[in-house]
């Protein structure tokens, strides 16, 4: 099976301006959360969509907002840019089969870098 | 919500030695805890996780322990080899139909010294 994957790896922004990354998660899987990694705060997450439905989110701001469609791919988008939005933005995908949590696998990642 | 205290930041050990790196968490709801790896430029993947069912689990080099009461997991490493070298993070999450998101550690930089 192919892992999870994400587009673009590499983006370069200008504060004020708004961005949207891509996740496809592993076929079969049903939930994509985000992450957004920096070297002060760490792993940090940001929401989880399942079934089209944002179901949880962190503690970030409303600029940070994401969709999901029906054949479960996720986008996320930061609006009006700022500098410490520079960072890893990373998705993982999960069967979502409820009970247990699953298993959260990771793709490779955005790096986005604001200017 | 969940807070997931890592220690220590850095750890270097001698190759063959064991590592240990231990994390706290403050929710006593949380009933999921995985260990991941990242290295250098690479995605974060699961090395090992535990569940609060259970008090230990293994697989080959690698085991986990969990104490519910005391609210702490450790991550143990043994025989450890030059492709340990990684940063590792531990994560706690509750779950039962809502994936309220993993709660990460800030991370160990586990080197092996040759």
């Amino acid at each position: 099976k192919a892992g999870v994957t994400q587009t673009p790896r590499y983006l370069i922004k200008t504060r004020g301006q708004q961005v949207t990354l891509s996740c496809s998660p592993i076929s079969g899987h049903r939930s994509v959360s985000w992450y957004q990694q920096t070297p002060g705060q760490g792993l940090q997450f940001l929401f989880e969509y399942f079934s089209e439905t944002q179901r949880n989110k962190g503690n970030f701001p409303g600029r940070f907002s994401g969709r999901q469609f029906s054949n479960s791919r996720s986008e996320m988008n930061v609006s009006t840019l700022e500098l410490g939005d520079s960072a890893l933005y990373l998705c993982a995908s999960s069967l979502r089969t409820g009970g247990y949590t699953d298993t959260q696998y990771f793709g490779p990642g955005t790096r986005l870098t604001v200017l | 919500g969940e807070n997931v205290e890592q220690h220590p930041s850095t750890l270097s050990v001698q190759e063959g030695d064991s590592a240990v790196i231990k994390c706290t968490y403050s929710d006593s709801a949380s009933n999921y805890f995985p260990w991941y790896k990242q290295e250098l430029g690479k995605r974060p993947q699961l090395i090992i996780d535990i569940r609060s069912n259970v008090g230990e689990k293994k697989d080959q080099r690698i085991a986990v322990t969990l104490n519910k009461t005391a609210k702490h997991f450790s991550l143990h490493i043994t025989e450890t080899q030059p492709e340990d070298s990684a940063v590792y993070f531990c994560a706690a999450s509750r779950s039962g139909g809502g994936a309220d998101g993993l709660t990460f550690g800030k991370g160990t930089h586990l080197i092996i010294q040759p």
